[in-house]
């Protein structure tokens, strides 16, 4: 089944604790993307990779950091988490041919930042 | 910049009814897509309609249609024949059609549908 997982779905963190949000794709997309969904706010772009090794910041990229070393592998890192980063994360991801419209987003991440 | 404004944050319908949901965008592109997205609570982003913009025809899917008006650069969803699964928050989004290029999708504060048994 072509999917994008992400793990963990809920994360309950103090202010300073280094963490990690994995996301994995499946479908050998070259693109991929994280975003935060706050209320009244919609969703906005923190990162995104056009393929391996090739990265560039969103629209809200402090504080955040990631990499791109596999093709298939998109984690978000938070180096110092702060209450401010209390959020809902989706990541998603598409193949680079225009043809294709639809992003495919994985289930969200709950992440409370204390 | 290209912004996507929803200035209806909920709206409610009665079931069987047909509801319009309202959603805006600026840009000074030609080439882009317009999509609705629904998120139910599990809180998955799930795709409901997409249009092209050098397309005149409406998109349709089931009980699902677009009013696209691109001079006025508007972008409505009318939903047919309400159910109570179709309650949840609605985004309407906007990216660009380039390729190679970074395919952010520009998101509409959102709204949050109702519907009444």
């Amino acid at each position: 089944e072509a999917q994008v997982t992400q793990n963990p779905r809920y994360l309950i963190t103090v202010t300073g604790k280094k963490l990690t949000v994995t996301c994995s794709q499946n479908m050998n997309h070259e693109y991929m993307s994280w975003y935060r969904q706050d209320p009244g706010l919609g969703l906005r772009q923190i990162y995104y990779s056009m393929n391996v090794e090739v990265t560039d910041k969103g629209d809200v990229p402090e504080g955040y950091k990631v990499s791109r070393k596999e093709k298939r592998n998109f984690p978000l890192i938070l180096e110092s988490p702060s209450p401010n980063q209390t959020s809902l994360y989706f990541c998603a991801s598409r193949p680079r041919d225009r043809s294709t419209y639809e992003q495919y987003f994985g289930p969200g991440t709950r992440l409370t930042v204390t | 910049a290209q912004t996507v404004t929803q200035s209806q944050p909920e709206m409610s319908v009665q079931e069987a009814e047909t509801v319009t949901l309202s959603c805006t965008y600026d840009t000074s592109e030609s080439d882009y897509y317009l999509f609705w997205y629904k998120q139910p609570p599990s809180r998955q982003m799930i795709l409901v309609i997409r249009q092209e913009a050098y397309k005149q025809q409406n998109a349709t899917e089931n009980r699902f249609s677009v009013n696209f008006q691109k001079a006025a650069k508007s972008f409505s969803l009318k939903i047919s024949d309400s159910q109570l699964g179709d309650a949840a928050m609605y985004f309407c989004a906007y990216r660009l059609g380039i390729t190679g290029a970074n395919s952010k999708l520009t998101f509409g504060k959102g709204i949050t549908l109702s519907v009444r048994p």
